[in-house]
């Protein structure tokens, strides 16, 4: 059971736009920055979105993130085959002393 | 160019011990909070330490609590997790991970290939 709570899984077709969410709690969320993770099958996680809603240099302004209150908010817009992956929000709790991550989104693009 | 690479995973007996690496490259290692995340086969991601940029303070999940240690050497640019009293469900593929430079707690910018732990007799 995952401290931050997302959907096990969206789906969209091509060139759509999907949203995933991620909630948690005042002593998560509601208290520090979150960020988002890409896994693309087989390989490491991969940084898309730190401090709520910055991209590091090199990730397309396709990816968007956003956080109200104790949820956050991962936007992808142009859906294309190659963002078919897992993802994962993440964030410090302070209450647990510890990074918690959510259960992760396998985003399916039909 | 920056890049870190986990060593040491392997197959383990229940009970037994192991000691995996992540070597840093290409940036002032001494300078970063460090992470070891874990990833069971099929599962999600887990965190499971981190480390201050000068080793002066850890924090563990609860599930590898008194079992685990994590450690760095500035000097040698390495990360190390001693892995002690293992378990079957400590079986998983292990991941160091860099936590940027900006504000406390931020997030992980830099991430390893992974090392795999499998604990079976």
């Amino acid at each position: 059971q995952s401290v931050l709570t997302q959907p096990p899984s969206v789906s969209a077709a091509p060139g759509q736009k999907v949203t995933i969410s991620c909630s948690g709690s005042s002593s998560n969320i509601g208290n520090d920055y979150v960020s988002w993770y890409q896994q693309l099958p087989g390989t490491a996680p991969k940084l898309l979105i730190y401090d709520n809603n910055k991209r590091p240099s090199g990730i397309p302004d396709r990816f968007s993130g956003s956080k109200s209150g104790t949820s956050a908010t991962l936007g992808i817009t142009g859906l294309q085959t190659g963002d078919e992956a897992d993802y994962y929000c993440g964030t410090w709790d302070s209450s647990l002393s510890a990074w918690v991550f959510g259960g992760g989104t396998k985003l399916t693009v039909l | 160019q920056v890049q870190l690479v986990e060593s040491g995973g392997g197959v383990v007996q229940p009970g037994r011990s192991l000691r995996l690496s992540c070597a840093a490259s290409g940036f002032t290692f001494s300078r970063h909070v460090m992470h070891w995340v874990r990833q069971a086969p099929g599962k999600g991601l887990e965190w499971e330490a981190i480390i201050s940029h000068d080793g002066g303070n850890k924090y563990y999940a609860d599930s590898v609590k008194g079992r685990f240690t994590i450690s760095r050497d500035n000097s040698k640019n390495t990360l190390y997790l001693q892995m002690n009293s293992l378990r079957a469900e400590d079986t998983a593929v292990y991941y160091c991970a860099r936590e940027r430079l900006g504000l406390p707690h931020d997030a992980f910018d830099i991430w390893g290939q992974g090392t795999m732990v499998t604990v079976a007799s």
